[in-house]
């Protein structure tokens, strides 16, 4: 079964690059699309973006093309690169697994990033 | 856009509950496929998937969660509520791009 353990930076300062990474063990790296989505505190969920087994990524349009997901097969892990940060984007960021059929079956634990000058 | 209602369900454990999904655009896909979704939040946990395509149970999730619906409109029935169910529900399209959650149902214990 596909595990998802994420890390990345929790703390950033205005203007700053949130850098967040996804590590996929127990399964196949291909057969998924591979998500970030966020959840700003006491909020609903947003899809940021996804991005294929083949390396074709798609990104939500409502961050005005700041949101990069890139992926490494070979070490198994995808990442998310959000730029120019500001308080808006505070939230919890989630990794996860998607499937065309099944949705998102797979989770990560979340990263708490917080924007603070 | 997903609208979700009630916002807030508050249900005596053993009673059923149950929620609506309404989308601004039909959820057929050209493929043939309806891709909508549920997921149950439980406090300070990611959301776990509970329904998939409409009334599909993922593994592991108990048949007292059911899924119907078509097109635009799209109910999620708990048949007897059971603690552990607390939570924010969410319904999410997959259909197009963005893809997009509802704003949740929050269900409590009464």
């Amino acid at each position: 079964q596909v595990l998802l353990q994420q890390w990345g930076a929790g703390l950033l300062q205005p203007s700053e690059t949130l850098s967040l990474t996804c590590g996929v063990s127990g399964g196949a790296f291909s057969g998924y699309f591979w998500i970030w989505l966020r959840q700003p505190p006491g909020k609903g969920l947003e899809w940021i973006g996804e991005i294929s087994d083949s390396g074709n990524a798609k990104h939500n349009p409502s961050l005005e093309s700041r949101a990069t997901i890139s992926s490494d097969k070979s070490k198994h892990q995808f990442s998310l690169k959000l730029t120019s940060v500001t308080a808006a984007d505070t939230a919890v960021y989630y990794c996860a697994t998607f499937r065309w059929r099944y949705g998102m079956e797979v989770w990560g634990q979340g990263t708490t990033v917080t924007v603070s000058s | 856009v997903m609208t979700q209602t009630p916002l807030s369900l508050s249900v005596t454990p053993g009673q059923p509950a149950s929620m609506s999904c309404k989308s601004s655009q039909s959820l057929l896909h050209s493929d043939g496929g309806t891709y909508l979704s549920w997921y149950l939040q439980k406090p300070g946990q990611p959301p776990q998937l509970l329904i998939y395509e409409v009334s599909n149970r993922f593994s592991g999730v108990p048949d007292r969660f059911s899924g119907s619906g078509s097109g635009t409109d799209f109910t999620l029935k708990i048949s007897r509520l059971e603690a552990e169910d607390v939570g924010l529900y969410y319904c999410l399209q997959s259909t197009r791009l963005p893809y997009t959650f509802g704003q949740g149902t929050k269900v409590e214990i009464k």
